[in-house]
C-alpha cells in the first residue's frame, strides 16, 4: 500500500541555520503531497502543499519540490528561527480521496 | 470563522468503558475525517464522511464507528476501550470531497487506565 518514509529526529539547530527535512513516498498513482506542522497541544496545520510532478509548494520560508524521479518531497527552509520548533509531518494522498496517509513526524528544535 | 472544533478536550475513561468524541467542522464544509495519533506516530485515517455517508474507513475494528448529521458535525464511537485506544483523536473538515485540502481541529486527548 502507500506509504510516506520521514527522516528520524529530533533535528536541532541554532537560529538562522538552513533546514532540510527529508521524505519519500510510496505511492502507486499520482498523490498529492503534503507538509503539515504540528505544535505543542495543538492539531495539524497545513503548511504547504503540490498536487502534480515539478510542483513547489511554499509559505512561510518553507519549501519543497514535488520530485517523481526520486519520490521525494523534502522539506527545506533558509534560515529557522525558535518559532519554527515543532513536528513537521509528511503526508500524501491519492486520487480523488480526502485520505492522508502521514509519515511518522520529524520534529525540529531550534535554538537561540 | 471558527476552525474546527473538538470536544471534550481531554478524557480519562476505564478499560471496557465506551466514548464518544465531538466535532464541528468549519462552517460550509460538508466532509469530516477522523483520525487516530498515538503518541510518537503519524495520524492514522480512521473514517471520513461527506454529505452523511461514509466515503472511507481506515482499518480499525468495527468497536469504532462514527456519523454525519445534518448540520456536518460529526460523533466518534469507540465500545469496549482498551489501553491502545489511548491516543490524540483527530478530527479534520474540508469543503468538499476528493482531493480537498483538510483543516484540522486541536484534538481529544483520550487516556485509558
Amino acid at each position: 500500500g502507500d506509504s510516506v518514509t520521514q527522516m528520524e529526529g529530533p533535528v536541532t539547530l541554532s537560529e538562522e541555520a538552513f533546514l532540510t527535512i527529508n521524505c519519500t513516498y510510496t505511492a502507486t498513482g499520482y498523490p498529492s503531497l503534503f507538509w503539515y506542522v504540528q505544535y505543542p497541544g495543538e492539531g495539524l496545520q497545513l503548511l504547504l502543499k503540490a498536487t502534480k510532478a515539478d510542483d513547489k509548494g511554499s509559505n512561510k520560508g518553507f519549501e519543497a519540490t514535488y520530485r517523481k524521479e526520486t519520490t521525494s518531497f523534502h522539506l527545506e527552509k533558509g534560515s529557522v528561527q525558535v518559532s519554527d520548533s515543532a513536528v513537521y509531518f509528511c503526508a500524501l494522498s491519492e486520487g480523488n480521496t480526502d485520505k492522508l496517509i502521514f509519515g511518522t513526524g520529524t520534529r525540529l528544535q531550534v535554538f537561540p | 470563522d471558527a476552525g474546527v472544533t473538538q470536544s471534550p478536550t481531554h478524557l480519562i475513561k476505564t478499560r471496557g468503558q465506551h466514548v464518544t468524541l465531538r466535532c464541528s467542522p468549519i462552517s460550509g464544509h460538508k466532509s469530516v475525517s477522523w483520525y487516530q495519533q498515538v503518541l510518537g506516530q503519524g495520524p492514522q485515517f480512521i473514517f471520513q464522511y461527506y454529505e452523511k455517508e461514509e466515503r472511507g474507513r481506515g482499518n480499525f475494528p468495527d468497536r469504532f464507528s462514527a456519523r454525519q448529521f445534518p448540520n456536518y458535525s460529526s460523533e466518534l464511537n469507540v465500545n469496549a476501550l482498551l489501553l491502545g485506544d489511548s491516543a490524540l483523536y483527530l478530527c479534520a473538515s474540508s469543503q468538499g470531497w476528493g482531493n480537498q485540502p483538510q483543516h484540522f481541529g486541536d484534538g481529544t486527548r483520550l487516556s485509558i487506565l
